[in-house]
């Protein structure tokens, strides 16, 4: 089993629309959760850190859920620049290694 | 510079040669990460220091691969008697303070990559 599981997708949706992934994690232990955003052909950047009592950015909504191992990001009302891939990141355990999944990747249709 | 800066942007290099890839991190930053990223995939960990000292190394895929940051600033990613297989983009990552150890990490910055090809 990974450490860290996303769907790659494709996730084709229309402008407007609402969107969410989800992500689980292996390691119990697991403290620092976030989701990136990389454009293609471009380096990840941080999107929202995710804590344990959900946080909110705009349209955007991550939230945790630690005894399902599972974190989600909802992305309301998709705009055509919310094209991308997600990366979810995990750390392993109680340690500062931080570990990518494979990433989920938005199309936004007009 | 402003940010995290990978040198040298392309690198070719034919099988069985020797390379090195630099990261310049942010200036102040504690933390560097090294991931390696196939096309489609996400990045993966290779290596991370905190400072000079070199916290976790486990994703390095062989000894093959070493890295180093001898005075806690500018580090360098070595793979020795390269092979295709390690063809892929390269990315370094800092971060402003260390995980203290119990895994409370902080924001990734990270360069726009060496995108290695081995002949």
């Amino acid at each position: 089993r990974k450490e860290v599981e996303q769907d790659p997708g494709p996730f084709n949706v229309p402008e407007g629309a609402t969107v969410a992934f989800n992500c689980t994690y292996s390691n119990s232990a697991s403290q620092s959760f976030f989701w990136y955003r990389q454009d293609c052909r471009k380096e990840p950047k941080l999107l929202m850190s995710v804590y344990s009592s959900g946080n909110e950015d705009g349209r955007f909504t991550a939230q945790l859920n630690r005894a399902s191992q599972y974190i989600s990001l909802l992305i309301r009302d998709s705009k055509l620049s919310d094209s991308a891939t997600y990366l979810c990141v995990v750390n392993k355990g109680n340690t500062g290694k931080l570990i990518f999944g494979q990433g989920t990747t938005l199309q936004v249709k007009p | 510079g402003a940010g995290v800066s990978q040198s040298p942007r392309y690198k070719v290099t034919k099988r069985g040669q020797d390379v090195a890839l630099r990261c310049d991190p942010i200036s102040g930053h504690v933390s560097l990460y090294w991931y390696r990223q196939a096309l489609g995939q996400g990045p993966e960990f290779l290596t991370y220091f905190n400072y000079e000292a070199q916290q976790d190394k486990s994703g390095l895929p062989n000894d093959r691969f070493s890295a180093e940051r001898p005075e806690g600033s500018i580090s360098t990613l070595t793979i020795q008697r390269t092979e295709q297989r390690d063809s892929a983009m390269y990315r370094c990552a800092s971060s402003l303070v260390p995980d203290r150890g119990r895994g409370t990490n902080e924001k990734l910055f990270f360069g726009s990559g060496t995108q290695l090809s081995v002949l």
